[in-house]
């Protein structure tokens, strides 16, 4: 089984700073995945962290401590088209199953 | 690259119908394809793992025979509600892992399927 734990709401303004933590229980471990959800759309695949440490990508960044089973998402000079919600996605095994948290939602005001 | 449609975007049906719901990648071949259902509020839960050319796997609690996967070609994988429901109403979304010409540590996610049981 699995046990994914990430804020169910955030709020920051433009051009702030926001980071969304993820904490996880699995019974194993073969990466963790972030993707961004506007409402209605499909998500889109935003990082992907395998080793410890920091993935930057622009204003995204990502970083992951497996020995804690912990990740946050970076989001940096917020624009008002960050507001959306942000999935972290654990992969166990091989077989490229994901199990989802429950999303965390990102507000951002002018 | 990496393009997965859907179709249709939004359905709408009677209780006891039977829909379809078609994922294709466009620009590459699909290894294997993952359908997801999502309910307002709440995150993606897989429905069932489809290889092409095998019979798909089915997480607990999804019943088979209700939600029928075909995974025909490496580009086209249907899912379909038999004997709709209230119930069954929700955001069915796809995702497809490509094979060799791109990563394979990502999932690609197709733009969703609403369907309305009335």
């Amino acid at each position: 089984g699995q046990n994914i734990d990430q804020p169910t709401e955030m709020t920051a303004t433009e051009g702030a700073i926001v980071q969304i933590n993820c904490t996880y229980q699995t019974s194993g471990f073969n990466g963790l995945f972030w993707y961004q959800q506007h409402a209605g759309e499909a998500p889109t695949f935003l990082s992907y962290n395998v080793l410890d440490g920091l993935e930057e990508k622009g204003r995204f960044s990502s970083f992951l401590s497996r020995s804690k089973g912990y990740s946050y998402l970076l989001l940096k000079e917020l624009q008002m088209k960050d507001s959306a919600s942000y999935l972290c996605a654990v992969r166990e095994r091989s077989d490229y199953k994901l199990s989802f948290g429950a999303g965390t939602t990102v507000t951002v005001r002018a | 690259g990496a393009v997965v449609s859907q179709h249709p975007s939004w359905v709408i049906c009677k209780s006891g119908t039977s829909v379809k719901i078609e994922c294709r990648s466009l620009d590459f071949q699909a290894t294997t394809m993952f359908w997801y259902r999502q309910f307002p509020k709440q995150s993606l839960m897989l429905m069932a793992t489809s290889n092409e050319g095998s019979k798909a796997t089915y997480e607990q609690g999804v019943e088979k025979d209700k939600f029928l996967i075909n995974h025909a070609s490496l580009t086209l994988s249907t899912l379909t509600v038999t004997s709709a429901h209230p119930e069954d109403s929700s955001f069915y979304i796809c995702s497809a892992r490509p094979g060799t010409s791109l990563s394979t540590d990502t999932q690609y996610f197709g733009p969703g399927t609403r369907l309305t049981v009335l």
